[in-house]
């Protein structure tokens, strides 16, 4: 099984649906995090969280909310979807510890908003 | 602030072709981690590198070698003998000196192709 794991892997839906990605991971890392890929732009950071306490914005935080759980689940929620949300989003995961700022991705989640 | 500049968008070489994807970053903290990613077709990121700012040594693993260099801020891969399986985006990253608490900053990737 997958150390981060992402659900639902791919989602269609329509313009102004509030949509729910979730994230859950095994690492026990305490940093975890949501990015945003498009084609041509990279990856952008949209919300971070150090603990259950500690949440903070990114880079492209406009239209989206997170939750963090417990240590081991971070979602990301789209309260009115637009069609240019669509994208490919992923979670990842990073140790305190170790400190040098590596993630641990998930799978990724394909989102496409009609 | 830091950037990562990945100039070329897309490389297309022939099967057995040396290539060199290029990575030049900017940053004002004296302790930070330059990492490579590979996103294959199926669309998973992979860990590749992490290199440490203290460390200039280049590495080698196998096909895949890293140079990298702070007097010109770049830390460039070379695929030798490419591969059709090499075939993917590839990304740059750059962590800051808080040990990338704030996550990473990623260049916009270069799109390889390998044809056979």
């Amino acid at each position: 099984d997958a150390d981060v794991t992402q659900t639902p892997r791919n989602r269609i839906t329509k313009t102004g649906k509030r949509i729910m990605l979730e994230c859950s991971q095994t690492k026990g890392h305490d940093r975890m995090y949501w990015y945003r890929q498009d084609p041509g732009l990279g990856l952008r950071l949209i919300y971070y969280s150090f603990d259950v306490k500690d949440i903070n914005k990114g880079e492209i935080s406009d239209g989206y909310s997170v939750s963090r759980q417990a240590q081991a689940k971070f979602s990301l929620s789209l309260e009115s979807a637009i069609p240019n949300q669509t994208a490919l989003y992923f979670c990842a995961t990073s140790d305190l510890g170790v400190n040098t700022g590596e993630l641990f991705f998930g799978e990724g989640s394909r989102l496409t908003v009609l | 602030a830091q950037k990562v500049t990945q100039a070329q968008t897309e490389i297309s070489v022939v099967e057995k072709e040396d290539v060199t994807l290029d990575c030049v970053y900017e940053t004002r903290d004296t302790t930070y981690y330059l990492f490579w990613y590979k996103q294959p077709p199926s669309g998973e990121l992979v860990f590749l590198i992490r290199r440490n700012s203290f460390d200039e040594q280049n590495e080698i693993s196998g096909r895949y070698s890293w140079n990298f260099q702070k007097s010109t801020s770049s830390f460039n891969f070379t695929i030798t003998a490419s591969q059709v399986v090499d075939s993917a985006v590839y990304f740059c990253a750059l962590s800051d000196s808080g040990g990338g608490a704030d996550g990473l900053t990623f260049g916009k990737g270069t799109h390889l192709i390998i044809q056979p």
